[in-house]
């Protein structure tokens, strides 16, 4: 398998534009998991998907960003519109819950840049 | 709220040395304990991790000290190497299905 895949690797958008960053889980993995990484505030978990479904998005900032996840090999995050304040390097992860379960691999992430 | 509290924020140690990062948590629910290592351009990748039934897990150079009691864990890096430098998180989970990240800690080894 290849990993958690993410794209695109780097975005630079103008403020008010939409944005969306995508994410490849790995495949037969049931959690997936949305970060946004800052220097200020580390690693903040935004939403996690357990088999498509949104379980906790109490992390998303504000109603600016939203994410789907359509299908199990596949999720989005959008920011629309999107602000300076926005910029960091978005993470997905992927985990499987069975059997004890699995730790959260990661992908190498989107660094955003809104100017 | 901060779910896992990590200290210190950068660590600079000399080759040779001992590293050492602390981290604290609150829920007593939480059951797994890993420790993250992140290389500039990458994203983190699992080091080692610890469940709550055992006070101490070692890996190579990599060791997890866990006090239930005082509700801390904290990773020592034996034999410090500059390859060894990179930002470190500590992390806390429920049945691994979620999964709650300290600020991260940069070390730093100087040669």
């Amino acid at each position: 398998d290849a990993g958690v895949i993410q794209s695109p690797r780097h975005e630079v958008t103008e403020m008010g534009q939409e944005v969306t960053l995508r994410c490849k889980p790995i495949s037969g993995h049931d959690y997936l998991f949305w970060y946004r990484q800052t220097m200020m505030r580390g690693l903040e978990l935004l939403i996690y998907f357990n088999n498509n479904v949104p379980i906790d998005d109490s992390g998303m900032p504000e109603d600016r960003f939203s994410a789907k996840m359509p299908n199990a090999s596949f999720s989005t995050l959008k920011i629309q519109p999107s602000e300076p304040r926005d910029s960091a390097v978005y993470f997905c992860a992927s985990s499987f819950s069975s059997g004890g379960g699995t730790e959260a691999f990661f992908g190498q992430g989107t660094r955003l840049t809104v100017v | 709220q901060q779910q896992v509290k990590q200290s210190p924020q950068s660590l600079i140690v000399q080759k040779g040395g001992i590293s050492i990062i602390n981290c604290a948590y609150e829920n007593t629910a939480f059951d797994y304990f890993p420790w993250y290592q992140q290389f500039p351009g990458k994203g983190p990748a699992l080091l080692i991790a610890i469940r709550p039934d055992v006070s101490e897990k070692k890996e190579g150079r990599f060791t997890i000290s866990f006090n239930k009691s005082a509700k801390q864990f904290s990773l020592h890096i034996m034999d410090s190497q500059p390859g060894d430098s990179a930002t470190y998180f500590c992390a806390a989970s429920i049945a691994r299905n979620q999964f709650y990240f300290g600020t991260g800690t940069s070390l730093t080894v100087i040669p």
